[in-house]
């Protein structure tokens, strides 16, 4: 079966542009969360999705906002870039369906805002 | 005070040799615990979990949990120069709150 996919792998941008990056979970999984990792640093927390409704959102501005789609794959948008949000963005896809939560990690997109 | 607290590295053990990382966490309530590794410029891959106090052994990788003590490690045995990668502590409150990691390089 194939894993979580994103795209695109890499992106570069200038600050003041919009950035648009998808996600599609494993199938099966009807959960999707976003997170940014900077160098150095663990992955921080953005979103969560699950049946196409917010479930969670960490500690980041409105310039951020995630949608998930009927299909369950999801798209996390970031308006007016800055140079801080330069960082690999990862995609999780889970179960959510009780117990432990296992989240599986796709490949990640690199942003570089200029 | 950072929610998960990773033993600061890096970490340099020689092959064969057992790596020992160390992770600690403030929420009492916390159920369920995560290692993920990450090898550079890649995106972190699930090694395991454990939600129940005591030992869970997987392979070469033994996880610990107290949760008493909330702290919860991860043993590498025999380790490889395949293990040379940063290793993730993350725990689960409906998000996972990730460690800044602890990077491991094993000597041939």
């Amino acid at each position: 079966d194939a894993g979580v996919t994103q795209s695109p792998t890499h992106l570069i941008k200038t600050r003041g542009q919009h950035v648009t990056l998808r996600c599609s979970p494993i199938s099966g999984h009807k959960s999707v969360s976003w997170y940014q990792q900077v160098l150095g640093q663990g992955p921080q927390f953005i979103f969560q999705y699950y049946e196409k409704e917010e479930r969670g959102r960490g500690n980041f501005p409105d310039r951020f906002s995630a949608r998930q789609f009927p299909n369950y794959s999801s798209e996390l948008n970031v308006n007016a870039l800055l140079l801080g949000d330069s960082a690999l963005y990862l995609c999780a896809s889970s179960t959510l369906s009780g117990g432990t939560d296992t989240q599986y990690f796709g490949p990640g997109t690199r942003l570089t805002v200029l | 005070q950072k929610e998960v607290e990773q033993n600061s590295g890096p970490l340099s053990v020689p092959e064969g040799a057992i790596a020992s990382l160390n992770c600690t966490y403030s929420d009492r309530g916390s159920q369920s615990f995560f290692w993920y590794r990450q090898y550079s410029g890649k995106s972190p891959e699930l090694i395991m979990f454990i939600y129940s106090n005591g030992d869970k052994e997987d392979g070469r990788f033994t996880a610990q949990l107290n949760k008493a003590s909330q702290y919860v490690s991860l043993l590498i045995r025999d380790s490889q120069p395949s293990d040379s990668a940063t290793y993730l502590c993350a725990v689960d409150d409906y998000k996972l709150s990730f460690g800044a990691g602890t990077t491991v390089t094993v000597r041939a």
